[in-house]
C-alpha cells in the first residue's frame, strides 16, 4: 500500500460526458502527478501540483483540467470524452516540489472506459 | 531533465540474474538515477535509485561507471513475479531551487518476460 488513494477505481462512461477522478496523496506529501497510461503505452505525465499550484505541465489536453486544493487532494476533470481517453489514470505523490531524482508513490489507478 | 534509453523488451528465465542497462548520455551533475518496477493495471513501484558507482538493496543492485552516462539495474535470481516494466528515469533530487519545467518522464520503459 503506497498510502495514495484513488477513486473510482473503475469508471465506464459514454463519449461527450464529464468525469472527474479524485488522488489523496500520502500524508505530508505535498505534491500530486497525474499519468495517463493507454493499452500497452508508457506512461504519459499530464500534469503536476505542488502545494495547490499547478508546478508542471505535460501533454495534458485543453479538454482536462486538474486542481489540487487546500487540504492537499487533487481532481483530475476530463470533458467531452472520447474513445481514446479510455486508459488508466495514474496519481503519484512526493513530499518535495521537485522530485525528479526523487522517490514518487503510485496510487492504484482510475481505469475510465469511455464507450 | 535528462533523455534515457533502454531497450524495450527482455526475456530470461527464473533463477538467472537480469541485467537492464539504460543510457543517459546527457546527464547533469545534479542528476540522479532511479528505477522503478509496473506490473500490470498497477502503479509504478520505486525500486532503486543512485548517484554513482554501486548502490543495493533488497530488491536489486545499481551500477552506475565514472562518467554516469549509463546506468546497469540487476535483479538477482529472478522469479516469474519479476515479470514487469521497469523504468530508468534521470534527474535532479537535489534541494533548492524549483525547477517549474520539472516534468517527470517515464518513457516506455523496458518489458522484461520471465520464462520458467
Amino acid at each position: 500500500d503506497s498510502g495514495v488513494t484513488q477513486t473510482p477505481k473503475h469508471l465506464i462512461t459514454a463519449t461527450g460526458q464529464r468525469v472527474t477522478l479524485r488522488c489523496s496523496p500520502r500524508s505530508g506529501d505535498l505534491s500530486v502527478y497525474w499519468y495517463q497510461q493507454s493499452l500497452d503505452q508508457g506512461l504519459q505525465f499530464l500534469i503536476q501540483y505542488y502545494n495547490g499550484e499547478e508546478r508542471a505541465k505535460g501533454n495534458i489536453l485543453e479538454r482536462f483540467s486538474a486542481q489540487q486544493f487546500p487540504d492537499l487532494h487533487s481532481e483530475l476533470n476530463l470533458s467531452s470524452l472520447e474513445l481514446g481517453d479510455s486508459a488508466l489514470y495514474f496519481c503519484a505523490s512526493s513530499v518535495e516540489g521537485r522530485a525528479s531524482g526523487g522517490e514518487l508513490f503510485f496510487g492504484e489507478g482510475s481505469r475510465l472506459t469511455v464507450l | 531533465l535528462a533523455k534515457t534509453t533502454q531497450p524495450i523488451s527482455m526475456d530470461s528465465y527464473e533463477g538467472q540474474e537480469v541485467n537492464i542497462t539504460c543510457s543517459h548520455n546527457n546527464i547533469a551533475t545534479n542528476d540522479y538515477i532511479t528505477w522503478y518496477q509496473q506490473f500490470p493495471s498497477q502503479g509504478p513501484r520505486f525500486i532503486i535509485q543512485g548517484y554513482k558507482t554501486k548502490v543495493t538493496n533488497e530488491v536489486a543492485s545499481l551500477f552506475i561507471p565514472a562518467d554516469r552516462k549509463s546506468s546497469t539495474l540487476s535483479l538477482p535470481r529472478v522469479s516469474l513475479s519479476d515479470t514487469a516494466v521497469y523504468y530508468c528515469l534521470v534527474g535532479d533530487r537535489g534541494g533548492g531551487i524549483m525547477n517549474r519545467d520539472d516534468k517527470i518522464i517515464f518513457g516506455k520503459g523496458t518489458r522484461l518476460h520471465i520464462l520458467p
